[in-house]
C-alpha cells in the first residue's frame, strides 16, 4: 500500500539555520504531495502543496520540489526562527478530496 | 467562518463506556474526513463523508466505532465499550472537494 517515510526527530538547531526535513513515499501512482505544520497546542494546517512531478510547493520561507526519479519531497527553509518550532507532517493523496496518508511526523526545535 | 470545530476538546472515560464526538465543518464543504492520531504519530484515515454518504472506511474503523453525517453537516463518531487502545486524538477535516483538507483542533480521548 501507499506510505509516506520522514526523518525522525527530534531536530533541533539554532536560530537563522537552515532545515532540512526529509521525505519519501512508496505508491503506486502519481500522488499530490503535502506538508502540513502542527504548532504546539493548535490543528494541522497545511503548509505547502506540489500537485504533479518537479513542481515547488512554497511557503512562509518553506520549499519543496516534487521529484518523481527519487520519490522525495524534502522540506527546506533556509533561515529558521523560534516561531517555526513544530511538528511537521508530510503527506501525499490521489485525488481531490480523497484521504490523506500521512508520515510519522517529525519535530522540529529552534533555540535562540 | 470559524473554521472546523469539534467537540469536546477533551474526553475522560472507563473503558466499556461508549463516547460520541461531534464536528461541525466548515459550512460550504461537502466532504468530511475522520482521522486518529496517536502520540508520536502521524494522523491515520477512518472514514470520509460525501454529503451525508459515508463513501469509505478503514479497516481501522471496527465494529466498535460508527459514524454518521446527518443532512450532510455536522458528523459524529461514536466509539463502543471503549477499550485502552483507543486513547488517542480524533481529528475531523473538511474540504470543497480541492486538495486542502482544513482541520479541526481534535478531541483528546483518555480510556482509563
Amino acid at each position: 500500500g501507499d506510505s509516506v517515510t520522514q526523518m525522525e526527530g527530534p531536530v533541533t538547531l539554532s536560530e537563522e539555520a537552515f532545515l532540512t526535513i526529509n521525505c519519501t513515499y512508496t505508491a503506486t501512482g502519481y500522488p499530490s504531495l503535502f506538508w502540513y505544520v502542527q504548532y504546539p497546542g493548535e490543528g494541522l494546517q497545511l503548509l505547502l502543496k506540489a500537485t504533479k512531478a518537479d513542481d515547488k510547493g512554497s511557503n512562509k520561507g518553506f520549499e519543496a520540489t516534487y521529484r518523481k526519479e527519487t520519490t522525495s519531497f524534502h522540506l527546506e527553509k533556509g533561515s529558521v526562527q523560534v516561531s517555526d518550532s513544530a511538528v511537521y507532517f508530510c503527506a501525499l493523496v490521489y485525488a481531490a478530496g480523497n484521504k490523506l496518508t500521512f508520515g510519522g511526523g517529525t519535530r522540529v526545535l529552534v533555540k535562540p | 467562518d470559524t473554521g472546523v470545530s469539534q467537540n469536546p476538546r477533551h474526553k475522560i472515560t472507563k473503558r466499556g463506556q461508549n463516547v460520541t464526538f461531534r464536528c461541525d465543518p466548515i459550512s460550504e464543504h461537502n466532504r468530511l474526513y475522520w482521522y486518529r492520531q496517536t502520540l508520536g504519530q502521524g494522523p491515520e484515515f477512518l472514514t470520509y463523508f460525501q454529503n451525508e454518504a459515508q463513501l469509505e472506511k478503514s479497516r481501522l474503523l471496527s465494529d466498535r466505532f460508527s459514524a454518521e453525517r446527518p443532512k450532510g453537516s455536522f458528523s459524529t463518531l461514536e466509539i463502543q465499550r471503549t477499550e485502552q487502545g483507543d486513547s488517542a486524538m480524533y481529528l475531523c477535516a473538511s474540504t470543497a472537494s480541492n486538495y486542502e483538507q482544513y482541520f479541526g483542533p481534535g478531541t483528546r480521548l483518555t480510556v482509563t
